[in-house]
């Protein structure tokens, strides 16, 4: 059964900390995109892959936040330094397609506590 | 700017009862509008719609576009427990998927 794994399920650290969240995307996916949800703004995309290569970033605060595809079967999303306002629940999601549309795959979300 | 609206943002029904949770956008260049449920984890994809006026059913589950309106909505018959959840739509524009707040549906039994 082909999912999307994402670690840490859960992350509580205090602000000033590096965070470093992990993805595995789905074998032969080759669109991998970094969500952040809140109970305020909703799904925001940080981040989108096509082909490990980055695409789209500008959802993200660029002083702190890094994304990047090492290979085909990784995607990290760091944060350093983090600060509260980064709590958040952290979604990774690849799609089989080589655009934005159609069905993406949810991993379980990263919640991530920063006190 | 693109956006996605959806209404209600929560609603609460009983068992049994027919929900319609509706999603109106406004955006530059449309491509496509999806709907996934959100329970305790992640999105699930639900249904893909491109073209007006024709309903993709799952089930209990349908959902319909009307581009004249610039909406969608996504009707949920004989309500069961296991339907309460975040509902999301998101619209496909320029490549992006601008998503909506949710409509957060429960089930009472």
């Amino acid at each position: 059964d082909a999912r999307v794994t994402q670690t840490p399920r859960h992350k509580v650290t205090e602000m000033g900390q590096e965070v470093t969240m992990r993805c595995q995307p789905i074998l032969g996916h080759n669109t991998v995109f970094w969500y952040r949800q809140t109970m305020m703004q909703g799904l925001e995309l940080l981040a989108y892959f096509r082909n490990r290569a980055p695409l789209d970033d500008s959802g993200m605060p660029k002083d702190r936040f890094s994304a990047e595809m090492p290979d085909a079967t990784l995607a990290t999303l760091k944060i350093q330094p983090s600060e509260p306002r980064d709590s958040a629940v952290y979604f990774c999601a690849s799609g089989p397609s080589g655009g934005r549309t159609g069905e993406l795959f949810f991993g379980e979300g990263s919640r991530l506590t920063v006190l | 700017e693109d956006k996605v609206v959806q209404s209600p943002l929560s609603l609460v029904v009983h068992e049994g009862d027919t929900v319609t949770l509706n999603c109106s956008y406004e955006v530059t260049n449309f491509r496509s509008l999806l709907w996934y449920k959100q329970e305790k984890k992640a999105p699930t994809f639900l249904f893909m719609l491109t073209s007006s006026g024709i309903e993709k059913k799952s089930g209990r589950l349908s959902s319909i576009l009307d581009k004249k309106e610039l909406s969608s909505i996504l009707n949920i018959t004989a309500t069961q427990t296991g339907d309460s959840a975040i509902y999301l739509c998101a619209v496909d524009s320029n490549y992006q998927l601008i998503w909506g707040a949710g409509t957060k549906l429960i089930i009472k039994p």
